[in-house]
């Protein structure tokens, strides 16, 4: 089983800042199965991110995505105020499919 | 516009079995690959399978020995049947489809609150 581990737990950032976060799988990925979630309280996680790089439809170009192999990266440009919530990489390189245990993204 | 809604007992006795149905609108269920996820607060999300209107299904291997998905065509529906539940099963349970095209989740139902009672 790949395990996905991202860094920073948290991330304390005000609006208008930029975040940076992290996804290192236990061993290497195609980065074509590596996707970005975003999970608001009391809702399903809605993917950002797919094919480590590519925005899902609707999804501003203020979320990007990068990296290969184990380490990969998502960046949101300039924080608004509705992006303050929990972040999660998955990937489906071979079973099990697993996620990463998320970053939290909060107001400083 | 596709729409998933998860159905099913929100409380299950320890050692009995849980039954959860995703019903799917918006599109035919005989296409995709339908997923079942559960989030914790301790472990947090866990893919737990697929099933495929051809018959195909991938489990979990931490689940596959309690584990039984399928599809109902007629019914635009897919099911989750887990036996011999304990605490540990207490879960939000989502469902929902996989993109082939994306590799990613692309459409959930909004979960399901499932609570495994002794």
């Amino acid at each position: 089983e790949i395990v996905l581990t991202q860094s920073p737990g948290t991330l304390s950032l005000s609006p208008g800042e930029r975040a940076t976060l992290f996804c290192r799988a236990s061993q290497s990925v195609s980065s074509s199965d590596l996707a970005w979630y975003q999970q608001k309280p009391g809702q399903a996680p809605k993917v950002l991110i797919y094919g480590a790089s590519n925005r899902a439809t609707g999804i501003p170009d203020r979320f990007s995505g990068s990296g290969s192999g184990t380490d990969f990266t998502l960046t949101i440009s300039r924080l608004e105020p509705e992006d303050f919530t929990v972040y999660y990489c998955q990937h489906y390189n071979n079973s099990p499919l697993t996620f990463g245990g998320g970053t939290k993204v909060e107001i400083k | 516009q596709v729409h998933l809604q998860e159905s099913g007992p929100g409380l299950v006795k320890s050692s009995e079995t849980l039954s959860l149905t995703c019903t799917v609108s918006g599109v035919s269920i005989s296409s995709h690959y339908w997923n079942w996820i559960r989030q914790t607060p301790g472990k947090g999300l866990e893919w737990i399978g697929f099933s495929h209107y051809t018959g195909r299904t991938m489990y979990n291997p931490s689940l596959k020995s309690r584990l039984t998905l399928s599809v109902d065509t007629s019914r635009n529906q897919f099911s989750l049947r887990l036996t011999s539940v304990t605490a540990a099963d207490t879960a939000v349970y989502f469902c929902a489809r996989w993109s082939s095209t994306w590799r990613s989740f692309d459409c959930w139902g909004q979960g399901t609150l499932v609570t495994v009672s002794s």
